[in-house]
Protein backbone atom coordinates (compact mmCIF):
# COMPACT_ATOMS: atom_id res chain seq x y z
CA UNK A 1 0.00 0.00 0.00
CA UNK A 2 1.21 3.69 -0.60
CA UNK A 3 3.03 5.21 2.48
CA UNK A 4 0.94 8.30 3.49
CA UNK A 5 2.16 11.28 5.84
CA UNK A 6 0.97 14.20 7.24
CA UNK A 7 2.29 17.47 8.14
CA UNK A 8 1.78 18.95 11.36
CA UNK A 9 1.44 15.59 13.38
CA UNK A 10 0.17 17.78 16.11
CA UNK A 11 -0.63 21.72 16.77
CA UNK A 12 -1.77 23.60 19.84
CA UNK A 13 -3.75 26.94 18.21
CA UNK A 14 -5.31 29.87 19.14
CA UNK A 15 -9.14 30.30 18.73
CA UNK A 16 -9.82 32.29 15.49
CA UNK A 17 -6.80 31.22 13.99
CA UNK A 18 -6.19 29.08 10.57
CA UNK A 19 -4.02 25.89 10.55
CA UNK A 20 -3.10 24.05 7.21
CA UNK A 21 -2.54 20.21 7.35
CA UNK A 22 -0.32 18.38 4.39
CA UNK A 23 -1.41 14.75 3.02
CA UNK A 24 1.86 13.39 0.70
CA UNK A 25 1.36 10.24 -0.61
CA UNK A 26 4.54 8.40 -2.20
CA UNK A 27 2.83 7.44 -5.47
CA UNK A 28 -0.56 8.69 -7.28
CA UNK A 29 -3.73 7.69 -5.69
CA UNK A 30 -7.11 7.67 -7.41
CA UNK A 31 -8.99 9.22 -4.48
CA UNK A 32 -8.17 11.09 -1.25
CA UNK A 33 -10.56 12.14 1.63
CA UNK A 34 -10.32 14.06 4.50
CA UNK A 35 -11.87 12.65 7.81
CA UNK A 36 -12.30 14.26 11.50
CA UNK A 37 -12.28 11.80 14.39
CA UNK A 38 -13.17 13.87 17.39
CA UNK A 39 -12.25 12.35 21.26
CA UNK A 40 -13.12 9.43 21.40
CA UNK A 41 -15.43 8.96 18.42
CA UNK A 42 -15.81 7.62 15.35
CA UNK A 43 -14.48 8.72 11.84
CA UNK A 44 -16.35 10.94 10.13
CA UNK A 45 -15.84 12.31 6.09
CA UNK A 46 -15.55 15.92 5.66
CA UNK A 47 -14.69 15.86 2.13
CA UNK A 48 -13.22 14.21 -1.01
CA UNK A 49 -10.14 16.08 -2.46
CA UNK A 50 -10.92 15.95 -5.79
CA UNK A 51 -8.13 16.96 -8.37
CA UNK A 52 -7.92 19.64 -10.16
CA UNK A 53 -11.07 21.28 -9.25
CA UNK A 54 -13.11 21.83 -5.62
CA UNK A 55 -13.33 19.15 -2.94
CA UNK A 56 -17.10 17.54 -2.47
CA UNK A 57 -18.32 18.08 1.04
CA UNK A 58 -20.33 16.37 3.41
CA UNK A 59 -23.40 17.24 5.10
CA UNK A 60 -21.65 19.61 8.07
CA UNK A 61 -19.06 20.75 6.33
CA UNK A 62 -18.26 24.11 3.93
CA UNK A 63 -15.75 25.59 2.48
CA UNK A 64 -15.10 28.84 4.20
CA UNK A 65 -14.53 26.74 7.43
CA UNK A 66 -12.91 23.62 5.64
CA UNK A 67 -10.76 24.90 2.06
CA UNK A 68 -9.38 21.84 0.61
CA UNK A 69 -6.97 21.91 -2.32
CA UNK A 70 -5.46 18.55 -4.60
CA UNK A 71 -3.00 20.02 -7.22
CA UNK A 72 -1.96 16.73 -7.88
CA UNK A 73 -2.38 13.19 -7.58
CA UNK A 74 0.42 12.60 -4.88
CA UNK A 75 -0.78 15.90 -2.31
CA UNK A 76 -3.75 17.87 -0.39
CA UNK A 77 -4.14 20.27 1.88
CA UNK A 78 -6.97 20.55 4.27
CA UNK A 79 -7.49 23.89 5.98
CA UNK A 80 -8.94 24.92 9.18
CA UNK A 81 -10.45 28.13 9.60
CA UNK A 82 -11.47 30.50 12.18
CA UNK A 83 -10.59 27.58 14.91
CA UNK A 84 -13.09 27.57 18.04
CA UNK A 85 -12.34 24.94 20.79
CA UNK A 86 -15.03 22.53 19.31
CA UNK A 87 -12.40 22.13 16.55
CA UNK A 88 -10.34 20.44 18.37
CA UNK A 89 -9.87 16.72 17.12
CA UNK A 90 -7.45 14.20 14.61
CA UNK A 91 -7.73 14.88 11.19
CA UNK A 92 -6.91 12.15 8.71
CA UNK A 93 -6.54 11.95 5.10
CA UNK A 94 -6.60 8.76 3.45
CA UNK A 95 -6.28 7.70 0.06
CA UNK A 96 -7.95 5.14 -2.28
CA UNK A 97 -5.75 3.53 -4.92
CA UNK A 98 -6.61 2.43 -8.60
CA UNK A 99 -9.91 1.72 -9.01
CA UNK A 100 -10.96 -0.27 -6.08
CA UNK A 101 -12.70 2.08 -2.64
CA UNK A 102 -10.05 0.51 -0.39
CA UNK A 103 -8.84 3.14 2.02
CA UNK A 104 -5.81 3.56 3.68
CA UNK A 105 -5.08 6.52 6.38
CA UNK A 106 -2.68 9.12 7.24
CA UNK A 107 -1.11 9.51 10.44
CA UNK A 108 -3.50 11.89 11.45
CA UNK A 109 -2.73 15.68 12.59
CA UNK A 110 -3.71 16.09 16.65
CA UNK A 111 -5.05 19.70 16.99
CA UNK A 112 -5.79 21.53 19.92
CA UNK A 113 -7.62 24.80 19.87
CA UNK A 114 -7.30 26.73 22.96
CA UNK B 1 -27.31 8.76 2.98
CA UNK B 2 -25.73 5.63 4.44
CA UNK B 3 -26.30 4.71 8.04
CA UNK B 4 -23.70 1.61 10.21
CA UNK B 5 -24.87 0.80 13.39
CA UNK B 6 -22.15 -1.25 15.30
CA UNK B 7 -22.78 -3.32 18.41
CA UNK B 8 -21.44 -3.61 21.05
CA UNK B 9 -19.60 -0.34 21.60
CA UNK B 10 -17.67 -2.12 24.52
CA UNK B 11 -16.51 -5.89 24.57
CA UNK B 12 -14.38 -7.61 27.62
CA UNK B 13 -13.10 -11.05 26.87
CA UNK B 14 -10.51 -13.67 28.15
CA UNK B 15 -7.28 -14.39 25.92
CA UNK B 16 -8.07 -17.30 23.70
CA UNK B 17 -11.72 -16.54 23.99
CA UNK B 18 -13.59 -15.87 20.53
CA UNK B 19 -14.75 -12.12 19.85
CA UNK B 20 -17.71 -11.17 17.71
CA UNK B 21 -18.55 -7.47 16.54
CA UNK B 22 -21.64 -6.77 14.60
CA UNK B 23 -22.64 -4.07 11.95
CA UNK B 24 -25.92 -3.24 10.01
CA UNK B 25 -25.76 -0.93 7.67
CA UNK B 26 -29.26 0.83 5.47
CA UNK B 27 -28.27 1.42 1.72
CA UNK B 28 -28.69 -1.99 -0.47
CA UNK B 29 -26.26 -0.44 -2.66
CA UNK B 30 -23.44 -0.81 -0.55
CA UNK B 31 -21.32 -3.35 -1.57
CA UNK B 32 -17.98 -2.83 0.01
CA UNK B 33 -17.36 -3.41 3.66
CA UNK B 34 -14.06 -2.65 5.31
CA UNK B 35 -13.01 -3.61 9.24
CA UNK B 36 -10.42 -1.28 10.66
CA UNK B 37 -8.47 -1.74 14.23
CA UNK B 38 -7.01 1.66 15.71
CA UNK B 39 -4.61 1.14 18.61
CA UNK B 40 -4.58 4.30 20.79
CA UNK B 41 -2.92 6.95 19.16
CA UNK B 42 -2.43 5.27 15.94
CA UNK B 43 -4.27 5.55 12.92
CA UNK B 44 -6.65 3.13 11.67
CA UNK B 45 -5.58 -0.12 9.62
CA UNK B 46 -7.09 -1.99 7.63
CA UNK B 47 -7.32 -5.69 8.88
CA UNK B 48 -10.07 -7.17 6.43
CA UNK B 49 -13.10 -6.54 3.93
CA UNK B 50 -15.48 -8.19 1.95
CA UNK B 51 -16.86 -7.72 -0.83
CA UNK B 52 -20.78 -8.24 -1.61
CA UNK B 53 -20.03 -11.05 -3.90
CA UNK B 54 -18.69 -13.32 -0.92
CA UNK B 55 -20.65 -14.30 2.15
CA UNK B 56 -17.22 -14.75 4.21
CA UNK B 57 -13.57 -14.18 4.20
CA UNK B 58 -11.07 -15.61 6.18
CA UNK B 59 -7.34 -14.20 7.09
CA UNK B 60 -5.80 -16.12 9.95
CA UNK B 61 -7.77 -15.36 13.57
CA UNK B 62 -9.93 -13.13 11.48
CA UNK B 63 -13.06 -13.55 9.28
CA UNK B 64 -15.75 -11.26 8.68
CA UNK B 65 -19.50 -12.89 7.09
CA UNK B 66 -21.98 -10.39 5.11
CA UNK B 67 -25.33 -11.34 5.06
CA UNK B 68 -26.80 -8.94 2.26
CA UNK B 69 -30.08 -9.77 2.87
CA UNK B 70 -30.32 -8.70 6.59
CA UNK B 71 -27.90 -5.72 5.41
CA UNK B 72 -25.66 -7.07 8.42
CA UNK B 73 -21.75 -8.32 8.58
CA UNK B 74 -19.68 -9.18 11.46
CA UNK B 75 -16.20 -9.60 12.44
CA UNK B 76 -14.49 -12.50 14.20
CA UNK B 77 -11.65 -13.24 15.99
CA UNK B 78 -10.71 -16.52 17.35
CA UNK B 79 -8.21 -17.48 20.04
CA UNK B 80 -7.67 -13.36 21.34
CA UNK B 81 -4.90 -12.00 22.33
CA UNK B 82 -4.14 -8.98 24.39
CA UNK B 83 -2.63 -7.14 21.18
CA UNK B 84 -6.19 -7.75 19.63
CA UNK B 85 -6.85 -4.83 22.19
CA UNK B 86 -8.00 -2.20 20.70
CA UNK B 87 -10.55 -0.08 19.00
CA UNK B 88 -12.56 -1.58 15.88
CA UNK B 89 -15.01 0.06 13.12
CA UNK B 90 -17.01 -1.30 10.52
CA UNK B 91 -18.09 0.91 7.69
CA UNK B 92 -19.84 0.33 4.47
CA UNK B 93 -19.35 2.15 0.95
CA UNK B 94 -21.69 4.81 -0.45
CA UNK B 95 -24.00 3.29 -3.83
CA UNK B 96 -24.09 4.76 -6.67
CA UNK B 97 -22.08 7.77 -7.45
CA UNK B 98 -20.35 8.39 -4.31
CA UNK B 99 -17.87 6.15 -5.40
CA UNK B 100 -15.45 5.27 -2.60
CA UNK B 101 -17.13 7.28 0.10
CA UNK B 102 -17.16 4.98 3.79
CA UNK B 103 -19.21 5.61 6.65
CA UNK B 104 -18.18 4.33 9.53
CA UNK B 105 -19.48 2.61 12.66
CA UNK B 106 -19.31 3.95 15.89
CA UNK B 107 -16.81 1.46 16.79
CA UNK B 108 -15.88 -1.27 19.68
CA UNK B 109 -13.46 -1.06 22.37
CA UNK B 110 -12.10 -4.48 22.57
CA UNK B 111 -9.94 -5.67 25.67
CA UNK B 112 -8.54 -8.98 25.89
CA UNK B 113 -7.41 -9.73 29.43
CA UNK B 114 -4.59 -11.93 29.84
Amino acid sequence: SAVISQKPSRDICQRGTSLTIQCQVDSQVTMMFWYRQQPGQSLTLIATANQGSEATYESGFVIDKFPISRPNLTFSTLTVSNMSPEDSSIYLCSVATGSTDTQYFGPGTRLTVL
Amino acid sequence: GENVEQHPSTLSVQEGDSAVIKCTYSDSASNYFPWYKQELGKRPQLIIDIRSNVGEKKDQRIAVTLNKTAKHFSLHITETQPEDSAVYFCAANAGGTSYGKLTFGQGTILTVHP
